[in-house]
C-alpha cells in the first residue's frame, strides 16, 4: 500500500533555532501534502494545504512565516518551523493525497523546543 | 463550515465485549466520513470511509460504522473488542467532493480492561 514517511520522528531543538521536518510520498506521486498539528489529548488542527509547484495555502490563524511549507516535487513536502519556542512544541503529522480520495498519513513528528 | 463531534472523550470496554464510538457532524451537503486510529506517539491508520452508497460500511480490523443521514452520525462499531483496539479513535469529515482537508474530531481514547 501507499507509504508516507516523515522524517525526523521525534526532535529536540533549543529556542530560536529552526528545525526541518520531512514528507515524502515513497511509492506515489501527491501533488497534494496536508500539514497538521496536534497538541497532547487533542486533536489534529490543519495547518497548511501544499501543493507541488506552487504555494502552501495556510489555515487561518497559522503564521506563514513561522511555518514554512516548500513542496518542491510530487514527492516531498518539508516544513520548517523558524525561531522555534517552547509553545511550538507539539506534534506535526503530514498527509498525502494519493489516488481516488486516498489520503496517507506519516506517523508524525514530536517537537520539543527547550 | 463542517464540524465534528465526539461526545466521548474516553470509554472503557472489557475484552470480547461489543463497542461503539459515536460521531456526529454538521455539514450542508453529503459529507464524506472517516474513522482513524492512532497508537500512541504514531501516525493515523484509516479504519474505514463513506463516500456513498450502502449506508453500512466495512472496515479493517472488523470495524463497521454505519452512515445515518436524519441523525447526522456516523458511529463506529465492534462487535468484539480485542486488547490489541487500545487506541486513539478520531472522526472526520471532509467537505465537498474532491476535498481532501479533513475536520477531525477531537477523538475517543479506547482503553480494554483484559
Amino acid at each position: 500500500g501507499a507509504v508516507v514517511s516523515q522524517h525526523p520522528s521525534w526532535v529536540i531543538c533549543k529556542s530560536g533555532t529552526s528545525v526541518k521536518i520531512e514528507c515524502r510520498s515513497l511509492d506515489f506521486q501527491a501533488t497534494t501534502m496536508f500539514w497538521y498539528r496536534q497538541f497532547p489529548k487533542q486533536s489534529l488542527m490543519l495547518m497548511a494545504t501544499s501543493n507541488e509547484g506552487s504555494k502552501a495555502t495556510y489555515e487561518q490563524g497559522v503564521e506563514k512565516d513561522k511555518f514554512l511549507i516548500n513542496h518542491a516535487s510530487l514527492t516531498l513536502s518539508t516544513l520548517t518551523v523558524t525561531s522555534a519556542h517552547p509553545e511550538d512544541s507539539s506534534f506535526y503529522i503530514c498527509s498525502a493525497r494519493g489516488g481516488m480520495f486516498s489520503l496517507h498519513f506519516g506517523n508524525g513528528t514530536r517537537l520539543t523546543v527547550t | 463550515a463542517q464540524s465534528v463531534t465526539q461526545p466521548d472523550i474516553h470509554i472503557t470496554v472489557s475484552e470480547g465485549a461489543s463497542l461503539e464510538l459515536r460521531c456526529n457532524y454538521s455539514y450542508g451537503a453529503t459529507p464524506y466520513l472517516f474513522w482513524y486510529v492512532q497508537s500512541p506517539g504514531q501516525g493515523l491508520q484509516l479504519l474505514l470511509k463513506y463516500f456513498s452508497g450502502d449506508t453500512l460500511v466495512q472496515g479493517i480490523k472488523g470495524f463497521e460504522a454505519e452512515f445515518k443521514r436524519s441523525q447526522s452520525s456516523f458511529n463506529l462499531r465492534k462487535p468484539s473488542v480485542h486488547w490489541s483496539d487500545a487506541a486513539e479513535y478520531f472522526c472526520a469529515v471532509g467537505a465537498g467532493a474532491g476535498s481532501y482537508q479533513l475536520t477531525f474530531g477531537k477523538g475517543t481514547k479506547l482503553s480494554v480492561i483484559p
